[in-house]
């Protein structure tokens, strides 16, 4: 299993581009999410899916698209990057249930908005 | 909003001192989870604790969830200078997990 792939590594935008940050995962997994890391704010919440077809907004959702047509794919997009967005973005999956247990990350990638 | 507190924010020992980082929440938890970050890495996962009270053992390390199910420390005895890391917890409010701000652990050889 390749678990949790994000794609790109890293990414450089000028202000108002827009881009999709990729993620998938082959561990069947029903619940996706994506966070960003900034230094010393730990991870926050972007937006989640507990399945293919249903999202919603987690902690810090503005400037950000999500969409889940499939289990195994969770594209992140930003419609008009900003400086602010700059950071480093994660995507994890697990199991759906309430103390699933294990959540896989992914690589992450590193944003730098210009 | 749902916060999760962790302190201290960097801790600095001397290899084969032990370390202990504390996660508080203003809420009630379903379950806390705690991982580990390398530099330039990502959050590894590991361990989960549900129960009021739990206690958790792996090697050296020991995870504990408070009776309340609002705090929970994870302690490592005698670290290495493999522990070196940025140690996060996070609460889960059943549906989303809020990350603590983490612990950066040095450790001095």
């Amino acid at each position: 299993n390749a678990g949790v792939t994000q794609t790109p590594k890293f990414q450089v935008l000028k202000t108002g581009q827009s881009m999709t940050l990729q993620c998938a995962q082959d561990m069947n997994h029903e619940y996706m999410s994506w966070y960003r890391q900034d230094p010393g704010m730990g991870l926050r919440l972007i937006h989640y899916s507990v399945g293919a077809g249903i999202t919603d907004q987690g902690e810090v959702p503005n400037g950000y698209n999500v969409s889940r047509s499939t289990t195994e794919d969770f594209p992140l997009r930003l419609l008009s990057a900003a400086p602010s967005q700059t950071s480093v973005y994660f995507c994890a999956s697990r199991r759906a249930f309430e103390n699933a247990g294990t959540q896989y990350f992914g690589p992450g990638t590193r944003l730098t908005v210009l | 909003g749902q916060q999760v507190m962790q302190i201290p924010q960097y801790q600095h020992v001397q290899e084969g001192e032990d370390f202990t980082t504390y996660c508080n929440s203003s809420t009630t938890l379903s379950n806390i989870q705690w991982y580990k970050q390398r530099p330039g890495g990502h959050p590894v996962f590991l361990i989960q604790l549900v129960k009021s009270g739990e206690v958790k053992k792996q090697k050296r390390l020991t995870f504990q969830f408070g009776e309340a199910k609002k705090n929970s420390s994870l302690h490592i005895t005698a670290t290495q200078t493999t522990d070196v890391g940025t140690y996060f917890c996070a609460g889960s409010d059943g549906n989303q997990f809020y990350f603590g701000t983490g612990t950066s652990l040095t450790v001095i050889p």
